[in-house]
């Protein structure tokens, strides 16, 4: 089976602009997240979709934004880009989709978002 | 959410078994203990859970205290491969949710 993927893998835009990154789960995982990975933060929870429906959301501006498709297949949205936004995002994917507690979650490879 | 306390670094040697200790003073009975780690330049990768008796898989082994307010990641012999940031993390029951939530994990250094 193939892995979790993510497009593009390297991205540099400049502030005041808007990105969208792009994840295809896992064949048969209808649950994504995101995550955002800085040096200063660590690895923080974005948002989670399962069924097109967003379930979970961390506390992060209204700036981000994200979506699921029908099969599965899941965006992220950035407008108004700033430095501070400069980071590896990770989406990863699941099998189950009510927060089973042994569920695994596979990770991509990320997004390497640099803003100038 | 429960949180997790990790050493920031740990060396070991090629080869040799390497403990990796997370203390979790306030984990809850039903949340289940998980383990990822995150290579250079790659996505966290799932390692192994438990919930109260130690678990192995092929990647390592999990022992869990009994009292479970701790657990330990056992590397039965290091590899250069092995070199990653290793996250302990509990997960809890109660709401549908998937989300992780990731501490600042312990660094490790294996020396050739």
């Amino acid at each position: 089976k193939a892995g979790v993927t993510q497009t593009p893998r390297y991205l540099i835009k400049t502030r005041g602009q808007q990105v969208t990154l792009s994840c295809s789960p896992i064949s048969g995982h209808r649950s994504v997240s995101w995550y955002q990975q800085t040096p200063g933060q660590g690895l923080q929870f974005l948002f989670e979709y399962f069924s097109e429906t967003q379930r979970n959301k961390g506390n992060f501006p209204g700036r981000f934004s994200g979506r699921q498709f029908s099969n599965s297949r899941s965006e992220m949205n950035v407008s108004t880009l700033e430095l501070g936004d400069s980071a590896l995002y990770l989406c990863a994917s699941s099998l189950m989709g009510s927060g089973v507690r042994t569920d695994t979650q596979y990770f991509g490879p990320g997004t390497r978002l640099t803003v100038l | 959410d429960a949180k997790t306390t990790q050493p920031n670094s740990m060396e070991s040697n090629e080869e040799e078994p390497v403990h990796l200790p997370c203390n979790h003073s306030t984990i809850s009975g039903t949340d289940y203990i998980h383990w990822y780690r995150q290579l250079p330049s790659q996505g966290p990768e799932y390692v192994i859970h438990g919930l109260t008796s130690n678990v192995n898989n092929r990647m390592a082994s999990l022992a869990i205290a009994e009292d479970r307010k701790s657990s330990t990641l056992i590397l039965h012999r290091a590899t250069l491969r092995d070199a990653a940031v290793y996250y302990c993390i509990l997960r809890g029951g109660g709401g549908a949710t998937n989300k992780l939530i990731f501490g600042t994990g312990t660094l490790l250094a294996v020396q050739p």
